[in-house]
């Protein structure tokens, strides 16, 4: 158990439609990442967040947003779904200061239908 | 562009034999380098990790080999045990000092019994 928890595991949802991804860091660290993996697809990174602050961005849709919020938790926002959108979302987190290794949850599977 | 490459998107060995993995990159900046495990419907988790000062960093039946002049690092496992069989990826930091890590698209290793 890496401590990083995900919510929902499965998501089914209709093209068009919006969803939220959750993600809640191990217990005190600061820097939250979101990754993406495609069918074909290595893990793509999409967004980083550092105690509330968007820190980096990757190759992030602008139809995706994210957020950190004061208690560390993040969310991932997927709007106008489309089916190439289907993958599987991962939330990982590190202390963000001079550590590499970074913590994985267990990922939310989207399918969009 | 992948500037992290895994060559071989599978590799089959005997249980009690040696596994290596192979891992490429293309960016000479690269200065640390990480390898991660995933069983299936499970997130990544952190394996070994080398940095570019060193080439070799051993952990109990793992062992990573770096190559600068090669832009090449292996992944050893002896003797590899059937629990071992997961998709294996290496990973680098990129973008400064912001941690987010660029991905290989995977191995997937089995060790048969």
């Amino acid at each position: 158990d890496s401590g990083v928890t995900q919510t929902p595991k499965h998501l089914i949802t209709a093209t068009g439609q919006r969803v939220t991804l959750r993600c809640s860091p191990r217990s005190g660290d600061l820097s939250v990442y979101w990754y993406q993996q495609s069918l074909d697809q290595g893990l793509q990174f999409l967004i980083q967040y550092y105690n509330g602050e968007e820190r980096a961005k990757g190759n992030i849709l602008e139809r995706f947003s994210a957020q950190q919020f004061p208690d560390l938790h993040s969310e991932l926002n997927l709007s106008s779904l489309e089916l190439g959108d289907s993958a599987l979302y991962f939330c990982a987190s590190s202390a963000g200061t001079a550590s590499y290794e970074q913590y994985f949850g267990p990922g939310t599977r989207l399918t969009v239908t | 562009d992948q500037q992290v490459k895994q060559n071989s998107p599978s590799l089959s060995v005997q249980e009690g034999r040696i596994s290596i993995l192979n891992c490429d990159y293309t960016n000479s900046m690269f200065d640390y380098f990480l390898w991660y495990k995933k069983y299936p419907a499970e997130g990544p988790t952190f394996l070994i990790s080398i940095s570019s000062i060193k080439d070799k960093n051993e952990d109990g039946r793992f062992t990573v080999f770096l190559n600068k002049s090669a832009k090449h690092l292996s992944l050893h496992i002896v003797p590899s045990q059937p629990g071992d069989s997961a998709v294996y990826f290496c990973a680098a930091p990129f973008g400064g000092s912001n941690y987010k890590l660029t991905f290989g698209k995977g191995t997937l290793l089995t060790v048969n019994p």
